[in-house]
């Protein structure tokens, strides 16, 4: 089974500043998908990015943007000029491509933004 | 904008009750699911489903059953509550076309087993 790591519990950034997610995810397929999720403090879990696998580009959003390394299994989300509003909990996650598999997402344990005024 | 809505956002349970947790959504999404939301666990999925009357067991579908009698809503039932089940709990939806499709959550049900 696929499993996603994210081995940052908690990070902090100074407002206007740049900061970096980390995720790392273990599988055996070669298409998928990855997805950066924002859970604010009032709980709804929000899209923020999408990357498709077979897809060189990153993936772009505004201030939010990633770094897909598919050979070495990482996909990290690059938050830039913080803002106030970007403090939440970040959850990476994987979807497989295959439609057997295609119903389940596997997230990670989830990276606590903090940001600092 | 989808919306997927749970009922209840607060719930307080005694050990032993049965517990219905409701979700409906309103974007005609064939996939719904609910997951689980433990600290340092994230999500964990406990059923989904693809179709009206049809679910799948998902990572920890010990202690839960589930039912989806029309296409809009999926319910999450705790047959007997016990404390190790006190947790947030996540609904979603999402198309039935290609994995690349978004799940949508819905604000989740905060769920106290006492």
């Amino acid at each position: 089974a696929q499993t996603v790591t994210q081995s940052q519990p908690e990070m902090s950034v100074q407002e206007a500043e740049t900061v970096t997610l980390s995720c790392t995810y273990d599988t055996s397929e070669s298409d998928y998908y990855l997805f950066w999720y924002k859970q604010p403090p009032s709980r709804q879990m929000i899209l923020v990015i999408r990357q498709e696998a077979y897809k060189q580009q990153n993936a772009t959003e505004n201030r939010f943007s990633v770094n897909f390394q598919k050979a070495a299994k990482s996909f990290s989300l690059k938050i830039s000029d913080s803002q106030l509003g970007d403090a939440a909990m970040y959850f990476c996650a994987y979807r497989s491509a295959v439609w057997e598999n295609n119903n389940d997402m596997r997230f990670g344990a989830g990276t606590r933004l903090t940001v600092k005024p | 904008d989808v919306k997927v809505t749970q009922s209840s956002r607060y719930l307080v349970k005694r050990t032993g009750e049965k517990v219905f947790l409701e979700c409906v959504q309103d974007m005609d999404h064939e996939n719904m699911f609910w997951y689980r939301q433990d600290p340092g666990l994230g999500l964990r999925l406990i059923y989904f489903s693809y179709d009206v009357k049809m679910k799948e067991k998902g990572d920890i579908p010990e202690g839960y059953s589930v039912s989806r009698e029309k296409k809009e809503r999926f319910s999450l039932i705790l047959e007997s509550a016990s404390t190790n089940q006190t947790s947030m709990y996540l609904c979603a939806s999402s198309l039935w076309t290609a994995g690349g499709n978004t799940i949508y959550f819905g604000e989740g049900s905060w769920l106290t087993v006492v």
